[in-house]
Order: C-alpha cells, then structure tokens, then sequence
C-alpha cells in the first residue's frame, strides 16, 4: 500500500533553536496534513495544504505542499519546550474518501 | 476537548476475548473514521462510516468489525484478541466524506491484550 517516509524518526531540541522535517511518498496527494501527537491524547491538527506548492504558516510553524504533490515540510522556529511530542505528516489520495495515509512520526525530545 | 468522545480509555483484556470500542463523533458530522496506533507507529486505517454505511476499508483484519448506528455513534468490535492487537484504537470524524476539513480525531482507547 501507499506508505509515507517521515523524517528523521527522532531529533533533540534545544530552546530557541529551528527544526525541520518531512515527508515523501511515491503517491500523488491532494492533501498533506501535519499533526502533533501529545503523550495519551489524539493527534492534533496544526497545518493543513491544499494546493501544490502552498506555503502556510500558523505561529511559528511554516509547512509547505511540495510542487510535485509528492512531498511536504514542516519547519518549527525558535522552538519553546511545549514544542516536545510527537509530529506526525499524513496525506489525502485523490479519489479518497477523506482517510488518511500517515507517516511513522518523527518524536522531538528535549536536549539535555 | 475536540468533541470526538471515545470510550472506554482502557481496556485490559485477555488473548481470545472480544471487546467493542465506542466514539460519538462530533456534533453535527457524518463521517466516522477509525484508526490503529500501534507502538512507535503511525496511524493506520482501519474503516469509515458515512451517515450509517461503510464507505472505505482499509488494513482491516476479518476478526475486526464495525457499524454506525442511527444516532451516528459507532463501535468497533474486535474478536478473538490476540497480542498483537494491543494499540491505540483512535476515532475521527468529519461533516462529510472525501474532505479532510474538520477532520477532527478523539483521545483514543487504549487496549492491551495479556
């Protein structure tokens, strides 16, 4: 089936520093999601694009669709400590009936 | 509180037994999605419901099966557990299918199988 390559799988932040991640896929999509998983709770959505080449941003967090449908990033500014969890890229398949195919996650964590 | 309600939070149960996992979707949406949160894994797709009938199917084992009732409610009932069932069951629901907007997902039932 179709399958999502987030990465990295895992990265340390510190305080004030920028972070970025992404996703690939060999599928086409008409929807690239990033979500943001706390420990116990549901995935929370933080950006959602709709169009190839889309750049949006929501506070510190900028995403963008990637021009060959296939790709997006997701970058984190100045990160804060509350940024620590778990974030994860999923996409919407043209022709889909709105389930979503997700990325493995990539987990940020605090340096200590 | 995203309005997606699951039920229960945990559950504990042994290998062979069946459970049935609940989610009231958020008021006024249609379409109820359910997915598996294995550990360290992505969510995977399981079903989706829209106004009582299923309308896509994803990685869903036979021993898994799901419904949506009048009141849009749905359970997910899942048969003769085995190890590998434990996960995180997770809920979403939408005002309609085909669109991902206010896609919304609950907190999730944790299962563990002993």
């Amino acid at each position: 089936g179709q399958q999502l390559n987030q990465s990295p799988q895992s990265m340390f932040i510190q305080e004030g520093e920028d972070v970025s991640m992404n996703c690939t896929s060999s599928s086409i999509f008409n929807t690239w999601l990033w979500y943001k998983q706390d420990p116990g709770e549901g995935p929370v959505l933080l950006i959602a694009l709709y169009k190839a080449g889309e750049l949006t941003s929501n506070g510190r967090l900028t995403a963008q669709f990637g021009i060959t449908r296939k790709d997006s990033f997701l970058n984190i500014s100045a990160s804060i400590p509350s940024d620590v969890g778990i974030y994860f890229c999923a996409g919407q398949l043209t022709g889909s009936q709105g389930n979503l195919i997700f990325g493995k996650g990539t987990k940020l964590s605090v340096k200590p | 509180d995203s309005g997606v309600t699951q039920t229960p939070k945990h559950l504990i149960t042994a290998t062979g037994q069946r459970v049935t996992l609940r989610c009231s979707p958020r008021s006024g949406d249609l379409s109820v999605y359910w997915y598996q949160q294995s550990l360290d894994q992505g969510l995977q797709f399981l079903i989706q419901y829209y106004n009582g009938e299923e309308r896509a199917k994803g990685n869903i084992l036979e021993r898994f099966s799901a419904q949506q009732f009048p009141d849009l409610h749905s359970e997910l009932n899942l048969s003769s557990l085995e190890l590998g069932d434990s996960a995180l069951y997770f809920c979403a629901s939408s005002p309609e299918p085909g669109t991902v907007y206010g896609y919304t997902f609950g907190s999730g039932t944790r299962l563990t199988v002993v």
